[in-house]
C-alpha cells in the first residue's frame, strides 16, 4: 500500500537556521504529494503541493521539489521564524480516486 | 468566514458513556471526513462521507457510528466508550469527493481533544 515517513522530531532550531524536514514515500502508483501545518491549537492547512516530478510547491517561504528518483518530498525554508513552530504533515494521493495518506508528523520548535 | 467548526473543543467521558461530536462546514462541500490523531501515528480516518447522503468507513471505523445529517453537517458517534478511544479528533471536507476530482486539499476544523477515564 501507499505510505509516507517523516523524520521524527521534535526538531528544534534557533531563529534564521534553516530547515530541511525530511519526506519519503511509496506508491503504488504515480502520487501527488503536500505538505500541510498544523500550529498550536488548531487544525491542518495545505502549505504547499506537487503533482508531478520535478515540480517545486512554495509558500510562506518553505519550499519543497517532487523528487521521483529518490521518492522524496524534502520540505526546506532558509530562514526560519518562531512563528513557523508547528507540526509538519507529509502527505500523498495516488490519482484522485484515493484518500490521503498521511505521514507521522514532525514537530518543530523555533527558539529566540 | 467559519469554515470547519467543531464541538464541543473538549470532553471528558468515563468509559461506557456515549457522546456525538459536531461538524459543519459553510463552504458547500460535497465531502466530509472524520479523522482521530495520536502521538506518533499521525492522522487515521475513522470515517467518511464522499457526498449527501453516502458514509463509508475509514481505516479505523471500529467503536463509531457517523451521521451526515445534510449538506453542511457530520456528526461522529461514540456509543460505548474506551480508553483506547482518548484522542484528538478532527473533522475536514473537500470540495469534491475521492474517485471525482479530489485535488489532495483538505480543510480541516479546530479538533476536539477527548478523553475517556
Amino acid at each position: 500500500g501507499d505510505s509516507v515517513t517523516q523524520m521524527e522530531g521534535p526538531v528544534t532550531l534557533s531563529e534564521e537556521a534553516f530547515l530541511t524536514i525530511n519526506c519519503t514515500y511509496t506508491a503504488t502508483g504515480y502520487p501527488s504529494l503536500f505538505w500541510y501545518v498544523q500550529y498550536p491549537g488548531e487544525g491542518l492547512q495545505l502549505l504547499l503541493k506537487a503533482t508531478k516530478a520535478d515540480d517545486k510547491g512554495s509558500n510562506k517561504g518553505f519550499e519543497a521539489t517532487y523528487r521521483k528518483e529518490t521518492t522524496s518530498f524534502h520540505l526546506e525554508k532558509g530562514s526560519v521564524q518562531v512563528s513557523d513552530s508547528a507540526v509538519y504533515f507529509c502527505a500523498l494521493v495516488v490519482n484522485t480516486g484515493n484518500m490521503l495518506t498521511f505521514g507521522g508528523g514532525t514537530r518543530l520548535m523555533v527558539k529566540p | 468566514n467559519a469554515g470547519v467548526t467543531q464541538t464541543p473543543k473538549f470532553q471528558v467521558l468515563k468509559t461506557g458513556q456515549s457522546m456525538t461530536l459536531q461538524c459543519a462546514q459553510d463552504m458547500n462541500h460535497n465531502s466530509m471526513y472524520w479523522y482521530r490523531q495520536d502521538p506518533g501515528m499521525g492522522l487515521r480516518l475513522i470515517y467518511y462521507s464522499a457526498s449527501e447522503g453516502t458514509t463509508d468507513k475509514g481505516e479505523v471505523p471500529n467503536g463509531y457510528n457517523v451521521s451526515r445529517l445534510n449538506k453542511r453537517e457530520f456528526s461522529l458517534r461514540l456509543e460505548s466508550a474506551a480508553p483506547s478511544q482518548t484522542s484528538v479528533y478532527f473533522c475536514a471536507s473537500s470540495e469534491k469527493p475521492p474517485g471525482q476530482g479530489f485535488t489532495g486539499e483538505l480543510f480541516f476544523g479546530e479538533g476536539s481533544r477527548l478523553t475517556v477515564l
